[in-house]
């Protein structure tokens, strides 16, 4: 099956622990996408990458870290930095920028 | 001002009504435009994308309007299975989603 997975899909960490989401897409698209959604609230977007090796910052990227060395993963860490990290994160692709992403599942992170 | 802006709602209809919801967008260079369903506790997915002749998809009907910058999403004869947000989603550096209208379809 072609898709974008996320995982776990509940999380939870203490405060002043850092946490790493996964996502991973076998669907061949160049473009991922991080996306922060709070209760109630629209998507924000943390950080994106249009390519291999290379990502940007999106409207709320403090507190926050990502990866891309692989096409098919773009895994991203709350680290102990992020005020509010409790909320539902959500991960999508694209095959390029302006195109219609897709989204996984998601992983509701709960830091108590 | 916001990049994408959507009346919250909620819109309540009954079963079978007609609802149209509107979506303004700020950056006239905008160049492709979607509408995604979300349903509550559950990421978002694509209903349909907009184009400039407008579009049709069974009981959805999606226009542009590029003069006043907006796109609208029809639903005609609405099934309680309608009901959800609905996400307007404008191009940019990424997508920029709007916050969503929600729709709730009572029997």
């Amino acid at each position: 099956d072609g898709g974008i997975t996320q995982s776990p899909k509940y999380l939870f960490r203490k405060e002043g622990q850092n946490v790493t989401l996964s996502c991973e897409q076998n669907l061949n698209h160049d473009a991922m996408y991080w996306y922060r959604q709070d209760p109630g609230q629209g998507l924000r977007l943390i950080y994106y990458s249009q390519i291999v090796n290379d990502f940007q910052k999106g409207d709320i990227a403090e507190g926050y870290s990502v990866s891309r060395e692989k096409k098919e993963s773009f895994p991203l860490t709350v680290t102990s930095a992020q005020k509010n990290p409790t909320a539902f994160y959500l991960c999508a692709s694209s095959i390029r920028g302006e195109s219609e992403q897709f989204f996984g599942p998601g992983t509701r992170l709960t830091v108590l | 001002r916001k990049e994408v802006e959507q009346d919250p709602g909620p819109f309540n209809v009954p079963e079978g009504a007609t609802v149209a919801f509107n979506c303004t967008y700020s950056n006239s260079a905008s160049q492709s435009f979607f509408w995604y369903r979300q349903d509550c506790r559950k990421e978002p997915k694509l209903l349909m994308s907009v184009y400039s002749s407008g579009n049709e998809d069974g009981r959805f009907t999606a226009q542009l309007n590029r003069a006043s910058q907006y796109i609208s999403l029809l639903i005609r004869d609405s099934k309680l299975s309608d009901s959800a947000t609905y996400l307007c989603v404008v191009n940019g550096y990424a997508l920029n989603f709007g916050k969503g209208t929600s729709l709730l379809v009572t029997p």
